[in-house]
């Protein structure tokens, strides 16, 4: 059964670089059928779509003044993709979760396949 | 940017009881909208895409409705799992989500 899952630390200092990684088990992130992408939760607020990446490395991203600070990359040998986000202040505190929507149909760009979620705090 | 506003903030219902969620969007997304499920400490879990198709394994007393900038998800007679906030998210655009009306129990 396929699954998603977050990796990485918990606290980040503001300024620097978060970063994430969320590896597939079960199945291939190579699938043409899907982009895998990353969303977010500030606690106790709604959720935010940072972006996605395709297996090809073809990445789309949020066009919010986010867009900047992201960037999100594909590593099929490990069957993983990462998240990085520059310049990190407390505003960027949140559960971050990758997900999987399907890249063509009536489902598309629905993310239907979820990870946990990671919390990260940004926090000196 | 898409702007989705989900009524009302809160739901206080009995088990039973049926409910009926709202989201309204800034401008028409056609019937692009999905409705998702979160449970304290889980993650979302989509129940119905493209407005009122229901997703696999949801089962029937989650239904959709609504085209152009008004949506409604209805849940016919609520069990006790349902208890839990719901959040509409459209594909017209760029994805953007509504900021959610939690389910209560009363």
């Amino acid at each position: 059964q396929l699954q998603v899952q977050e990796s990485g630390p918990g606290l980040v200092k503001p300024s620097e670089t978060l970063s994430l990684t969320c590896t597939v088990s079960g199945g291939s992130i190579s699938s043409s059928s899907y982009y895998w992408g990353w969303i977010r939760q500030p606690p106790g607020k709604g959720l935010e779509w940072i972006g996605s990446v395709y297996f090809s490395g073809g990445t789309f991203y949020n066009p919010s003044p986010l867009k900047s600070r992201i960037t999100i990359s594909v590593d099929t040998s490990k069957n993983q993709f990462s998240l990085r986000l520059s310049s990190v202040t407390a505003a960027d505190t949140a559960v971050y979760f990758c997900a999987r929507h399907e890249k063509e149909g009536t489902r598309k760009w629905y993310f239907d396949l979820w990870g946990r979620g990671t919390l990260v705090t940004v926090s000196s | 940017e898409i702007a989705l506003t989900q009524s009302p903030a809160t739901l206080s219902l009995s088990p039973g009881d049926r409910a009926t969620l709202s989201c309204r969007a800034s401008q028409s997304v056609s019937s692009y909208l999905a409705w998702y499920q979160q449970k304290p400490g889980q993650a979302p879990r989509l129940l119905i895409y493209d407005a009122s198709n229901r997703a696999t394994g949801i089962p029937a007393r989650f239904s959709g409705s609504g085209s152009g900038t008004d949506f409604t998800l209805t849940i016919s007679s609520l069990e006790p799992e349902d208890f839990a906030v719901y959040y509409c998210q459209q594909r017209s655009h760029w994805p953007t989500f509504g900021q959610g009306t939690k389910v209560e129990i009363k």
